[in-house]
């Protein structure tokens, strides 16, 4: 069965620091997301993407955050200078259609220290 | 962001009985919604959805019922089984971009 894959599962980075969390779609997926959930907290929307824009940002999603599709498969979240509270668990989706639902990956664990 | 509401944190059932996971929305332009579970160190995966224009969804064990008019939706597994024992998430699909809103999610433990 399909899925979508997350690197690495688990990061530790120092506060200030830049890090990059990789994605693996699905493969003819057209609309991918990026989701993360502070530890218990809930799981929040940060982006959408497709056609090779963003098409949809939460007010989390500030300038320190910036995705892309440098590939054609791989889906990547980046954040400039990581700060204490970006500690979070980080999901990618991503979905066929519109109206279909979205396939989650395992989720990468971002600890900033 | 109090969108859709999930008030009872964790459920304990037996197995064979039913399971009764509620949740509220307050926003009345939400038009669909999805039950998604999670297992621990897995990403949440989809379980059955429901359009605002039914008010019932059903699929094998599991059932989505929709009140419109309270805002309010549950999820019936019957009979439970100890591999539904996950986090179950309700969802609303908020925009014609797919971007969902979670509710806390509701721990549901099936016990033998």
């Amino acid at each position: 069965e399909p899925e979508v894959t997350q690197t690495p599962s688990h990061q530790v980075t120092q506060m200030g620091q830049e890090v990059i969390l990789h994605c693996v779609p699905i493969s003819n997926h057209l609309y991918f997301y990026w989701y993360r959930q502070i530890l218990g907290q809930k799981v929040e929307f940060l982006v959408s993407f497709y056609n090779n824009e963003i098409s949809e940002k939460s007010e989390i999603f500030d300038d320190q955050f910036s995705v892309e599709r440098p590939d054609g498969s791989n889906f990547t979240l980046k954040i400039r200078s990581t700060k204490l509270e970006d500690s979070a668990m980080y999901f990618c989706a991503s979905k066929g259609q519109l109206n279909t639902e979205a396939f989650f990956g395992q989720g990468t664990r971002l600890t900033v220290v | 962001d109090q969108q859709v509401k999930q008030n009872s944190p964790s459920l304990s059932v037996q197995e064979g009985r039913i399971s009764i996971l509620n949740c509220d929305y307050t926003n009345s332009m939400f038009d669909y919604f999805l039950w998604y579970k999670k297992y621990p160190a897995e990403g949440p995966t989809f379980l059955i959805s429901i359009s605002s224009i039914k008010d019932k969804n059903e699929d094998g064990r599991f059932t989505v019922f929709l009140n419109k008019s309270a805002k309010h939706l549950s999820l019936h597994i019957v009979p439970s089984q100890p591999g539904d024992s996950a986090v179950y998430f309700c969802i609303s699909r908020g925009s014609t971009l797919g971007r969902l809103y979670f509710g806390r999610g509701t721990q549901l433990t099936v016990w033998p």
